[in-house]
């Protein structure tokens, strides 16, 4: 357990399909992040937040809509996705944006499977 | 933007020493990262340079050469549980010097015994 929960950790849904993805940090950090990682693709950047505030989204389609209602909790909302999303989604923290941005806290990610 | 470049795959023997290599492009920087990540788990944080020079963490060092952009992550003695992927990340600040880090594809370490 690395202070960094998400659920769930295996999804499968149709291209139709709505669901969520949930992230919760128990380490009192102020910034939290979503990463997709796919296979044989580095980690991609998709949101960043800090204290609840939006301060990047790296162009990503507006499929994926991410919510922060407050610093501790992160979602990744999931609408008509393509079967190229199959993919890991990392959920991570670090203390602050800033000289802390470099100390990611990962939690164990959702295998989402689009069929 | 931004990009590394580290080996896809690295071989060593338990016990052995292995050194990984990263070079990077960014139109800034504010350090140079390393993560591992087993199958199946999540990356974990090993190590950071901000400066240039070796960082030592037990097992593990990190080296940076800003001048040259590039860095290096050393792994000693090594153990069976060090079969892994390894990633190199920067923060390049890109976002008003902050925001997410970017990674490297990843280098594969197969330790054989």
């Amino acid at each position: 357990e690395t202070g960094v929960t998400q659920t769930p950790r295996h999804l499968v849904m149709g291209m139709t399909n709505k669901k969520s993805l949930k992230c919760e940090q128990h380490l009192g950090h102020n910034a939290m992040y979503w990463y997709k990682q796919s296979a044989k693709k580095p980690l991609e950047l998709m949101f960043v937040y800090n204290f609840k505030e939006q301060t990047e989204n790296n162009s990503v389609p507006s499929r994926f809509s991410p919510e922060c209602p407050n610093s501790s909790h992160l979602f990744l909302h999931l609408h008509t996705l393509q079967p190229e999303d199959s993919a890991l989604y990392l959920c991570a923290s670090s203390p602050d944006r800033t000289s802390g941005a470099n100390v990611l806290t990962f939690g164990a990610g959702s295998r989402l499977t689009v069929l | 933007g931004q990009s590394l470049e580290q080996p896809s795959e690295v071989t060593a023997v338990e016990g052995a020493i292995v050194q990984i290599n990263c070079t990077y492009q960014t139109s800034g920087f504010y350090g140079l990262s390393w993560y591992q990540q087993h199958d199946g788990g999540a990356p974990t944080f090993l190590s950071y340079n901000a400066l240039d020079g070796l960082e030592e963490t037990g097992r593990f060092s990190s080296f940076l050469s800003r001048s040259d952009s590039y860095g290096y992550l050393l792994l000693q003695e090594l153990q069976m549980k060090d079969s892994a992927s390894y990633f190199c990340a920067v923060r390049d600040g890109a976002g008003g010097g902050a925001d997410g880090l970017t990674f490297g594809k990843g280098t594969h370490l197969i330790i054989q015994p």
